[in-house]
């Protein structure tokens, strides 16, 4: 068990410019979040996915944002057109629903900065 | 819509005091978590508590849920420096939903 695993740590990028992280979660875990979070600030919800269906979008993820999880596993979170807004930590968490105690689990993050 | 919020948002302790997190959320949660964040790091585990009445405790902290007040506390006891970091409580409804936090300092 490795936990789960997210990448780049960190990204530094020209305003305009898209961006995509990747997330792998805890192997056999279902379900899958992102999270956003500034400094300060608690994690807000961006998305959930279970298995490869997305199930719930938040109202803070414009048209900008789009995340997939094409075959149930890792999954991606692409940022086009960036603005310097969006610089903020991205959180991915996996979790098994329902299971024993239902420890949902999150990665180390990757931090955006735009500039 | 589930909304969480903790209180006190800044905490000051010194070492050796207790001190107690409240945490109220607005609707129904079908269970609550609570996390620890040090300074530029992920989200720690700390807690989940699925049921009214729930108590758990690891060292020095303890949780507890009342699912009919839509309470749950967080008990510090004989704080440690090392206990300083923000707690986290977190409400469900499918997704998570975060309260602002709790950002504890412990001094000696």
């Amino acid at each position: 068990d490795t936990g789960v695993s997210q990448d780049p740590r960190h990204k530094i990028t020209k305003r305009g410019q898209n961006v995509t992280f990747r997330c792998d979660p805890i192997s056999e875990h279902n379900r899958l979040y992102w999270y956003r979070q500034t400094l300060g600030q608690g994690p807000e919800f961006l998305t959930y996915f279970q298995n490869e269906a997305q199930l719930e979008k938040s109202r803070l993820l414009s048209d900008r944002f789009s995340a997939e999880r094409p075959k149930g596993s890792f999954s991606t979170l692409e940022i086009q057109r960036t603005e310097q807004g969006d610089s903020a930590m991205y959180l991915c968490a996996s979790s098994v629903p329902r299971g024993p105690g239902n420890t949902i689990y999150f990665g180390e993050g990757s931090w955006l900065t735009v500039v | 819509e589930l909304k969480v919020e903790q209180n006190p948002l800044f905490l000051s302790m010194q070492e050796g005091k207790n001190y107690t997190i409240y945490c109220n959320y607005s609707t129904t949660s079908d269970r609550l978590y609570w996390y620890r964040q040090d300074p530029g790091k992920s989200l720690e585990s700390l807690f989940v508590l699925l049921s009214n009445g729930a108590v758990k405790q690891e060292g020095r902290l303890m949780a507890s849920l009342d699912t009919k007040a839509r309470l749950s506390t967080l008990h510090i006891t004989a704080a440690v420096h090392d206990l300083s970091a923000t707690y986290f409580c977190v409400g469900s409804q499918g997704n998570l939903i975060f309260g602002k936090g709790t950002k504890l300092s412990v001094k000696p």
